[in-house]
């Protein structure tokens, strides 16, 4: 079974301060993406990654930024967090598509509370 | 640009009804399209239709592909309490990367 972990659960933060999310998972996926979901909104992809130190920008990347170093770890970096970056951030990988689209496994989810 | 719409946003329905969830489409270079199930934490994986594969079944829960008209159904019968979950359509829309554009999702509730 795929398994995606995201290194907390929920997080309070106050406004300003550096938060790093962690997202690891343990098939050896390629594709590794950031999402955040808001009521009203659905999942909304902020950064994708499909290789080591490779990434691309999702449709929110303002405020964030990603880091790749391994294969199997993608984390994301609010470098000074807002209030409006209060969510739930969501974690997924994938392999890489070799016909009809691959599904990606989601991580349990980090619900964030910026004060 | 990329669209995939969900209706409705919310539907609470008694045990035992049988409810139908929409997802309408609107991408270039179509290849697939997703439904997944997301409880209290991370979307699962329920079906992948594509344009060879337009129906798919799984206990109460079907799903049909509409390529013509640029929708998907996802349809449950018999509901049951454990059911009640947020569904989210989604849709590859980036050759190569795999980006998935999310619908807002259906939040279904079953009552007792």
């Amino acid at each position: 079974d795929v398994k995606v972990t995201q290194s907390s659960r929920y997080l309070v933060k106050r406004t300003g301060e550096k938060v790093f999310l962690e997202c690891v998972q343990d098939m050896d996926h390629e594709n590794m993406f950031w999402y955040r979901q808001d009521p009203g909104l659905g999942l909304r992809l902020i950064y994708f990654s499909y290789d080591v130190k490779m990434k691309e920008k999702g449709d929110i990347p303002e405020g964030y930024s990603v880091s790749r170093e391994k294969k199997e770890r993608f984390s994301l970096i609010l470098e000074s967090a807002s209030t409006n970056q209060t969510s739930m951030y969501l974690c997924a990988s994938s392999l890489p598509v070799q016909g009809p689209q691959e599904t990606q496994y989601f991580g349990p989810g980090t619900r964030l509370l910026v004060l | 640009e990329d669209k995939v719409v969900q209706s409705p946003l919310s539907l609470v329905v008694h045990e035992g009804d049988t409810v139908t969830l929409n997802c309408s489409y609107e991408v270039t270079n179509f290849r697939s399209l997703l439904w997944y199930k997301q409880e209290k934490k991370a979307p699962t994986f329920l079906f992948m239709l594509t344009s060879s594969g337009i129906e798919k079944k799984s206990g109460r829960l079907s799903s049909i592909l509409d390529k013509k008209e640029l929708f998907s159904i996802l349809n449950i019968t018999a509901t049951q309490t454990g059911d009640s979950a947020i569904y989210l359509c989604a849709v590859p829309t980036n050759f190569g990367n795999e980006k998935l554009t999310f619908g807002t999702g259906t939040r279904l509730t079953i009552i007792p």
